[in-house]
């Protein structure tokens, strides 16, 4: 079955300290996304990466870090200097062919 | 600044009744308008618009674009209490390496029976 694997689904931290998001898709996509969904927000683009050792900063891009080593493979590292760490985090990739977006399930930070 | 803007914000419905979702946008290098629906984790997609005045459906969802107006609706007729979620629209905007969606806050549907 292909899809997009975030893990944890739930992630406890203390403030202060750095944590890494899991996101790994199997279905050959391109392109990998991660946005941040807070209550009455919406989703917020983070960072994007289109290729391999590539990647564009999103709208809200400070206090976080990306990699993209692996086609498969695009963690996302939220930093001490991220004021407001606490959020539902979302993963998604997509083909440039069809432009939709396929999600992952998302991991819940919450930053104590 | 590109911007999605969707209303009403919330809506809470019977079963039975008809829903229109409105979602306007202003983003530059358009490409298409998507639809998602997310009830608890990751959004599921409903439709993706590229033409103007083309509507699709899905069952009892239908949904249109009107590219003059920078605006789409989604329909959802004889509501059910599963058809309970947030409703996100995006612009697709970009092309090729620069392809993004920029989403919408939402619209939380309620159903009651």
């Amino acid at each position: 079955d292909g899809g997009i694997t975030q893990s944890p689904k739930y992630l406890f931290r203390k403030e202060g300290q750095n944590v890494t998001l899991s996101c790994e898709q199997n279905l050959n996509h391109d392109a990998m996304y991660w946005y941040r969904q807070d209550p009455g927000q919406g989703l917020r683009l983070i960072y994007y990466s289109q290729i391999v050792n590539d990647f564009q900063k999103g709208d809200i891009a400070e206090g976080y870090s990306v990699s993209r080593e692996k086609k498969e493979s695009f963690p996302l590292t939220v930093t001490s200097a991220q004021k407001n760490p606490t959020a539902f985090y979302l993963c998604a990739s997509s083909t440039t062919a069809n432009y939709g977006y396929t999600f992952g399930s998302g991991t819940r930070l919450t930053v104590v | 600044e590109d911007k999605v803007v969707q209303s009403p914000l919330s809506l809470v419905v019977h079963e039975g009744d008809t829903v229109t979702l409105n979602c306007s946008y202003e983003v530059t290098n358009f490409r298409s308008l998507l639809w998602y629906k997310q009830e608890k984790k990751a959004p599921t997609f409903l439709f993706m618009l590229t033409s103007s005045g083309i509507e699709k459906k899905s069952g009892r969802l239908s949904s249109i674009l009107d590219k003059k107006e920078l605006f789409s609706i989604l329909n959802i007729t004889a509501t059910q209490t599963g058809d309970s979620a947030v409703y996100l629209c995006a612009g697709g905007l970009g092309g090729g390496s620069n392809y993004k969606l920029t989403f919408g806050k939402g619209t939380l549907l309620t159903v009651n029976p």
